[in-house]
């Protein structure tokens, strides 16, 4: 099955500095790859996605790479703020009905 | 809007008691959904995926006869925790698709906290 794995587990920076995730995954049939938020005790939501015929995707201070060769994909924050501070998870599944695969996370800190 | 919900949103209960956690799909009839178990500081790892009208089918490690799920109806499955014990206590969240064949996002809902004393 899929194995995501996803560096750093944590992750500091100074306000208005970029952060990068990168995540790996092992199953070539994975064509789907979000990235979630998740503050304290709430559901994860969607902050971006890609699909495997894109090498890359953005919204405003949000991008995501996909380097399917290596099978790579990284998340990108730029002119990072403090209501960026949350845990990220990133993730990958397959076509059909099967569910994701979640990587470990990375706890994000921006410090103002 | 939402378009999962799952009740109740937080539970405790004392150890050896069962606990039923329901997910609803509000827009549309769902075939599937998907369980997941998040511990404190870790990330969510799948328990079963519900198949409407069949069983469900679990993950590795994940004792079938403790974590009953059932998904009787096209918009409700629910997941029972029976016997719990303190080290069932953990957040659980349920999921489901898009309805849009080629859309992959996943919904999810604002999970259960349950909490075994």
């Amino acid at each position: 099955g899929e194995n995501v794995e996803q560096h750093p587990s944590t992750l500091s920076v100074q306000e208005g500095d970029s952060a990068v995730i990168k995540c790996t995954y092992s199953d070539s049939a994975s064509n789907y790859f979000p990235w979630y938020k998740q503050e304290l005790g709430k559901r994860p939501q969607l902050i971006i996605d890609i699909r495997s015929n894109v090498g890359e995707k953005k919204d405003q201070r949000i991008a995501v790479t996909l380097n399917k060769t290596a099978k790579h994909f990284s998340l990108h924050i730029t002119e990072t703020q403090p209501e960026d501070s949350a845990v990220y998870f990133c993730a990958a599944r397959g076509s059909g009905n099967t569910p994701l695969v979640f990587g470990k996370g990375t706890r994000l800190s921006v410090i103002a | 809007g939402a378009v999962v919900s799952q009740h109740p949103s937080w539970v405790i209960c004392k150890s050896g008691t069962s606990v039923k956690i329901e997910c609803r799909s509000l827009d549309f009839q769902a075939t599937t959904m998907f369980w997941y178990r998040q511990f404190p500081k870790q990330s969510l790892m799948l328990m079963a995926t519900s198949n409407e009208g069949s069983k469900a089918t679990y993950e590795q490690g994940v004792e079938k006869d403790k974590f009953l799920i059932n998904h009787a109806s096209l918009t409700l499955s629910t997941l029972t925790v029976t016997s719990a014990h303190p080290e069932d206590s953990s957040f659980y969240i349920c999921s489901r698709q898009t309805r849009e064949y080629g859309l992959n996002e996943q919904f999810f809902g604002p999970g259960t906290r349950l909490t075994v004393l």
